[in-house]
């Protein structure tokens, strides 16, 4: 079963403008983490925030947590084309790592030039 | 470019056949995981290995099964296959040391199409 959820399930945005995905999940974890997949191919990961943070940045990427509301956001400012992909945010479970991440639907990323 | 390499790319099995799946991880990555990926879904864990032991499994059947050896490369089989076994597959190694802060890396997948 998925653990998150993302929303949207697909967005549509010109070049140059900031995407925003949200993610929310079910039980408490011990981090919290986003990846990217271009289409048909492998995750790459791209930001780690643990349960304490509340804000990570990661060059054009911030990362929001807020463990009170079970929800997290990716925010990826000045898009470029090469962007273009589905996000996806995973979870680890506050047991620790041998339960493997959990990841939701994912938001497929359209970036227009 | 992660290190973590996957075959085959693709391949294509009939109902009832078995299946095994090869990944090599990074140097130095006594972790790996497996990961199923259906069409349009995000990938579901299937289950981990460290230092050549299952130490953590998914909600799979037991006709998923793996193999870690020590130089830390890693099979996924799956036996009696079935329509919906179809997905992307996915391997994915760490380093040792954090548990679940460590970077994981993953490989371009294996897709499994059977019928």
């Amino acid at each position: 079963s998925q653990q998150g959820e993302e929303d949207p399930q697909a967005l549509s945005i010109q070049e140059g403008e900031n995407a925003t995905m949200n993610c929310s999940y079910k039980t408490s974890i011990n981090n919290l983490q986003w990846y990217r997949q271009n289409s048909g191919r492998g995750l790459v990961h791209l930001i780690l925030i643990r349960s304490n943070e509340r804000e990570k940045h990661s060059g054009r990427l911030r990362v929001t947590l807020d463990t009170s509301k079970k929800s997290s956001s990716l925010l990826i400012t000045a898009s470029r084309a090469a962007d273009t992909a589905s996000y996806f945010c995973a979870t680890v479970l506050s047991g620790g790592g041998a339960d493997g991440l959990t990841f939701g639907k994912g938001t497929h990323l359209i970036i227009q030039p | 470019e992660t290190g973590v390499t996957q075959s085959p790319t693709h391949l294509i099995k009939t109902r009832g056949q078995q299946v095994t799946l090869r990944c090599s991880s990074q140097s130095g990555h006594n972790t790996v995981s497996w990961y199923q990926q259906a069409l349009g879904q995000g990938p579901q864990f299937i289950f981990q290995y460290y230092r050549e032991e299952e130490n953590g499994r998914g909600n799979f059947p037991p006709r998923f099964s793996g193999l870690q050896f020590p130089n830390y490369s890693s099979e996924l089989n799956v036996n009696a296959l079935e329509l919906d076994d179809s997905a992307l597959y996915l391997c994915a190694s760490s380093l040792p040391g954090q548990g679940s802060l460590n970077t994981i890396y993953f490989g371009e997948g294996s897709w499994l199409t059977v019928v």
